[in-house]
């Protein structure tokens, strides 16, 4: 079976500072997808990036970025110039490329960008 | 575009009482469709998931059951409620090349009292 990890329970940066989430997992697959959820006070999941894992190339999405380390089994979220609306819940995420499409969900992290 | 919508946004409801939470989505056909349940603090942890109608798969034993009788409606229930049934449950749905990718909808918070 596959587990997601998230280690840090909490994070507090100042905005526009850049922050990392931290993300480890456990699988013997080879291909799957990786995913960072974001969920805001609302608590509307809401997909903030993915990855495939055949793919070398961290994926990018303007002010999120992954750092995808597959042979440490590690998916980092690094956001740019954060903002006050990014405070928010943030959910690893795992998903095998066969079988059903099932979401494998990390503990989460509470991230707050302070003024 | 595709919409998802869960009702009711809030319930509370006493222990053995009855379940029937609704999950619809709007915009696409033959969606994969999703149950997860969040408890206060936790991930996410899928309970049922359905490719079709009438056709639905079970994650985890547990108090509740879950129902697709129409392609693009997916129902949640229990018969008597227990305590350990409180959380926050999310609905979400996927599509054919792009079914990794799922979305999900605004969440109904249940407490059992």
């Amino acid at each position: 079976a596959q587990t997601v990890t998230q280690s840090q329970p909490e994070m507090s940066v100042q905005e526009a500072e850049t922050v990392t989430l931290s993300c480890t997992y456990d699988t013997s697959e080879s291909n799957y997808y990786l995913f960072w959820y974001k969920q805001p006070p609302s608590r509307q999941m809401i997909l903030v990036i993915r990855q495939e894992a055949y793919k070398q190339q961290n994926a990018t999405e303007n002010r999120f970025s992954v750092n995808f380390q597959k042979a440490a089994k590690s998916f980092s979220l690094k956001i740019s110039d954060s903002q006050l609306g990014d405070t928010a819940m943030y959910f690893c995420a795992f998903m095998k490329l066969q079988g059903a499409q099932k979401l494998v969900f990390g503990q989460g992290t509470r991230l707050t960008i302070n003024p | 575009s595709q919409t998802i919508h869960q009702w009711p946004a809030t319930l509370v409801q006493p222990v053995g009482s009855p379940l029937s939470l609704e999950c619809t989505v709007e915009g696409t056909s033959n969606p994969n469709l999703y149950w997860y349940r969040q408890a206060a603090g936790r991930g996410l942890q899928l309970l049922f998931y359905s490719v079709g109608i009438g056709q639905i798969s079970s994650e985890v034993p547990q108090n509740l059951s879950a129902s697709r009788p129409q392609d693009r409606q997916f129902i949640l229930s229990s018969k008597k409620l227990l305590l350990s049934d409180s959380g926050f449950y999310l609905c979400a749905w996927s599509w054919g090349e792009w079914a990794y990718e799922q979305y999900f909808g605004p969440g109904t918070r249940l407490t059992v009292t």
